[in-house]
């Protein structure tokens, strides 16, 4: 199973709401990433975990929030959003270490805020 | 750091025409190297990798690419375009001491019939 899965597929906030998006794989990857992509860019790197620990963060603000409950799940809160971080977020995984250092991603989730 | 460049914003080929997607990057030392495909409205699927085993690397879905240490270059081809191949195509560099990808620009890929 080489599957990672986002929810919800689609999401509207408004400004002063708190959401969160889910991301699950069972692949047993030990890191996990949040990625944010606006229409017709590449993915910009958000956060990595690496065995359930915080290992990158490239300065993002702080009405994102990630989490990593486990080794197969991670969580992105969000709150108090502004109409700019509309975008597709996508999580992805991979080994930590060896030749298979892919990462897989999942189908993203689509936000919109209002 | 790592970087890659991708030549060619737009592509349009012809049905059963090659396709030729650039891709050179930026590195002192040989990187691991990434191909992904994104259709409309979902996310990356990875369709080859260059992880210094051999140089020419076989994909799915038909494609290929040649790893140039002399060119600094990792190009993807597929002999004979489907209309399905329409999407979106980025080249991505990874340094082999932290989980970091460098992505290009993205290059669009459309399929005349």
């Amino acid at each position: 199973d080489t599957e990672v899965t986002q929810t919800p597929k689609h999401l509207v906030m408004g400004m002063t709401n708190k959401k969160s998006l889910k991301c699950e794989q069972h692949m047993g990857h030990r890191a996990m990433y949040w990625y944010k992509q606006k229409a017709k860019k590449p993915p910009e790197l958000m956060f990595v975990y690496s065995y359930e620990k915080l290992s990158i963060n490239e300065s993002v603000p702080s009405r994102f929030s990630p989490e990593c409950p486990n080794s197969s799940l991670l969580n992105l809160h969000l709150h108090a959003l502004q109409p700019e971080d509309s975008a597709l977020y996508l999580c992805a995984s991979s080994q930590v270490r060896g030749l298979t250092y892919e990462q897989y991603f999942g189908p993203g989730t689509r936000l919109t805020v209002t | 750091a790592q970087s890659v460049t991708q030549l060619g914003s737009h592509v349009s080929v012809s049905e059963g025409a090659l396709v030729l997607l650039r891709c050179n990057y930026s590195s002192s030392v040989p990187p691991y190297l990434f191909w992904y495909v994104q259709y409309p409205n979902q996310g990356l699927q990875l369709l080859l990798k260059y992880t210094s085993a051999a140089t020419l690397v076989k994909g799915i879905n038909g494609f290929e690419a040649e790893f140039k240490k002399s060119e600094t270059s990792f190009h993807l081809t597929k002999p004979s375009a489907h209309m399905s191949d329409a999407a979106e195509y980025f080249c991505a560099v990874s340094d082999r001491s932290d989980y970091k990808l460098s992505f290009g620009a993205g290059t669009t890929v459309t399929v005349r019939a």
